[in-house]
């Protein structure tokens, strides 16, 4: 399945297959991103992060694709599994001391 | 463990009553920042700090004071909380000031104002 970050907050998905997340950022001078994951009750965890000279990267089971034409950023995770399930966001950082977030995405995993 | 340890994790005070809340980060990063989080708004900077004796304002301040006085302590003080700062606040450290590197989050405090 897929979603925009910020129009469509939220996205099932059967557990083994794979879930794209879409986050569009905001500012075409961004030159660092990072993919966060929060589970309820927790803080944000990092996930996987891509600097602008780049326009792929891969983790384990995951993979953030970037675009930076059209200022879009996503997370490819394979094979979903129920720990998946959790708030997925995106931020960006383009001012040297600051990041900025998006509102996220929340992840639900069907058994 | 490498960590950021915020306290309490849970508050509920009343407007106008002081309170602190700490952040703690045991990886000698010099970047600290403190945020909230509101429903449908995500993540919100309201002050960070690039090293011990410098702090700046992030976007939403107001009704927030902080401290950098050692490495690694950065507590976030509300002197006169209002309802409006009912929030969920997380502290955030990374290691270095010129932030292209990635943050470490704190479990949050979930504060509310009556």
């Amino acid at each position: 399945g897929e979603s925009v970050g910020l129009h469509l907050p939220t996205l099932s998905v059967q557990e083994g297959d794979n879930s794209i997340i879409n986050c569009a950022y905001s500012n075409s001078a961004s030159d660092y991103f990072i993919w966060y994951k929060q589970e309820s009750g927790k803080g944000p965890q990092f996930i996987i992060d891509i600097r602008s000279n780049m326009d792929k990267r891969q983790g384990q089971r995951v993979t953030v694709l970037l675009n930076k034409t059209v200022k879009h950023l996503s997370l490819q995770i394979a094979a979903t599994q129920p720990g998946d399930s959790a708030v997925y966001f995106c931020a960006e950082n383009f001012s040297g001391n600051q990041f900025y977030f998006g509102t996220g995405t929340s992840l639900t995993v069907i058994p | 463990e490498a960590q950021v340890t915020q306290n309490p994790r849970y508050l509920i005070t009343v407007t106008g009553k002081k309170l602190t809340v700490t952040c703690s980060q045991n990886m000698n990063h010099e970047y600290m920042s403190w945020y909230r989080q509101d429903p449908g708004l995500g993540l919100r900077q309201i002050y960070y700090s690039m090293n011990v004796e410098v702090t700046d304002k992030g976007d939403v301040p107001e009704g927030y004071k902080v401290s950098r006085k050692e490495k690694r302590n950065f507590p976030l003080i509300l002197e006169s909380p209002s309802p409006n700062q009912t929030s969920l606040y997380f502290c955030a450290s990374s290691l270095r000031s010129l932030i292209n590197e990635k943050l470490f989050f704190g479990s949050g405090t979930q504060l509310s104002v009556l």
